[in-house]
């Protein structure tokens, strides 16, 4: 069945690093976004990509992040200079295009900034 | 806007018992369910979605939810528990023409031998 992965699992940083996650959705899938989970904390919408550009994104989705499709398969979200806040588990999911909307995600990068 | 509040944070059952997890959500528009399960260590698995058809909605894994507009809830029920139905469940909400999922903070299911 395909799924959707990312890696790394795990994250070390420190702060004011660049990281970038990547992600490689299911292959006939259209839409990709980024979530994140702050330990303790609700999932939160970070970002939607359609068709090459941002679709939608959260008051989250600063300047300091970024997303991007570099080839047919991955999809990487950029930090460019983390913070202890930045900290949180970020999911990667993707969907069709249509009426379903199903999303379907990836199993989590720990993001650890210290 | 929308929003989605589950009820409990924790619940604690029985092998065999009925498992009820609560959620009401708020949405200005018809809007579109799921609830979605997450295991120690694994990513966020669908369970089942409600999508304006049937408001008894069933999914994998022997749950089911009902939408219910006048109480503006759907609920996540499971006739038997099983040991590994134990997770986090969270309830999600999206309106139309908006691809963001709303999450719930999720409730932790645990269940007892």
């Amino acid at each position: 069945e395909p799924e959707v992965t990312q890696t790394p699992s795990h994250q070390v940083t420190q702060m004011g690093q660049e990281v970038i996650l990547r992600c490689v959705p299911i292959s006939n899938h259209l839409y990709f976004y980024w979530y994140r989970q702050i330990l303790g904390q609700k999932v939160e919408f970070l970002v939607s990509f359609y068709n090459n550009e941002i679709s939608e994104k959260s008051e989250i989705f600063d300047d300091q992040f970024s997303v991007e499709r570099p080839d047919g398969s991955n999809f990487t979200l950029k930090i460019r200079s983390t913070k202890l806040e930045d900290s949180a588990m970020y999911f990667c999911a993707s969907s069709e295009a249509g009426s379903s909307y199903e999303q379907y995600f990836g199993p989590g990068t720990r993001l650890t900034v210290t | 806007a929308q929003s989605v509040t589950q009820l409990d944070s924790h619940v604690s059952v029985s092998e065999g018992t009925p498992v009820l997890l609560r959620c009401n959500y708020s949405s200005s528009y018809s809007p579109s369910l799921f609830w979605y399960v997450q295991h120690p260590n694994k990513g966020l698995q669908l369970l089942l979605k409600y999508t304006s058809a049937a408001t008894l909605v069933k999914g994998i894994n022997g749950f089911e939810a009902e939408f219910k507009k006048s109480e503006t809830s759907f609920h996540l029920t499971k006739p038997s528990a099983h040991m590994s139905d134990a997770a986090e469940y969270f309830c999600v909400v999206r309106g139309p023409g908006n691809r963001k999922l709303i999450w719930g903070l999720g409730t932790s299911l645990a269940v007892n031998p």
